[in-house]
């Protein structure tokens, strides 16, 4: 099973701001089989973007993603107060699929 | 556009068998994988399974013991059972679909909470 570890476990930051998740996998995996989701509270996740798809319906290109091997990171160049939420990397290059425990952007 | 709701007990008693179903419009069960993913109180996503073609199954190995995944093509549903329940099992469930095996899920139910009590 691959595990995911995502860092930091909050981050506080103002709306304007550059938000820079990470996502760790315990093995080497291909961007291609990388997912990022946004959470907010009482809601399910909600795709953000993709490795092989891009960005999801209805999400803006503030929202991007990058890395490779075992080091993945989403980016929301400048936040918008919808963008404050719990945000969960995905792996799904073979089953069991996994997620990371979640970053948590909020308001500063 | 495809929609997707769960529905089922929201209570269970610990050893007994969690059914939940997930009724799916806009589209048909036919075609896609059709997911089962849970969330525990304040913890992680945890991926239960999938169908596919309206039988196949994968399942994670963590829970392949216990679980089964069927699907009801005539009501367009399809189905979770989780046997041998325990307090571990309470977390919001959730229904998704995605395009393939190694694709990520689009489309979610809004989720049930189902909490394992006596």
């Amino acid at each position: 099973e691959i595990l995911l570890t995502q860092s930091p476990g909050t981050l506080s930051l103002s709306p304007g701001e550059r938000a820079t998740l990470s996502c760790r996998a315990s093995q080497t995996i291909r961007i291609t089989y990388i997912a990022w989701y946004q959470q907010k509270p009482g809601q399910a996740p909600r795709l953000v973007i993709s490795g092989a798809s891009g960005r999801a319906a209805g999400i803006p290109d503030r929202f991007s993603a990058s890395g490779s091997g075992t080091d993945f990171t989403l980016t929301i160049t400048r936040l918008e107060p919808e963008d404050f939420a719990v945000y969960y990397c995905q792996q799904f290059v073979s089953p069991p699929q996994t997620f990371g425990q979640g970053t948590k952007v909020e308001i500063k | 556009q495809v929609q997707l709701q769960e529905s089922g007990p929201g209570l269970v008693k610990p050893s007994e068998t969690l059914s939940l179903t997930c009724t799916v419009s806009g589209g048909s069960i036919s075609s896609y994988y059709w997911h089962w993913i849970r969330q525990p109180p304040g913890k992680r996503l945890e991926w239960i399974g999938y169908i596919f073609n309206t039988g196949r199954t994968i399942f994670n190995p963590s829970l392949k013991s216990r679980v089964t995944i069927s699907a009801d093509t005539s009501n367009n549903q399809f189905s979770l059972t989780l046997n041998s329940v325990t307090a571990a099992d309470t977390a919001v469930y959730y229904c998704a679909r995605s395009e393939s095996p190694a694709a990520a899920s689009g489309h979610w139910g809004q989720g049930t909470l189902v909490i394992v009590s006596s």
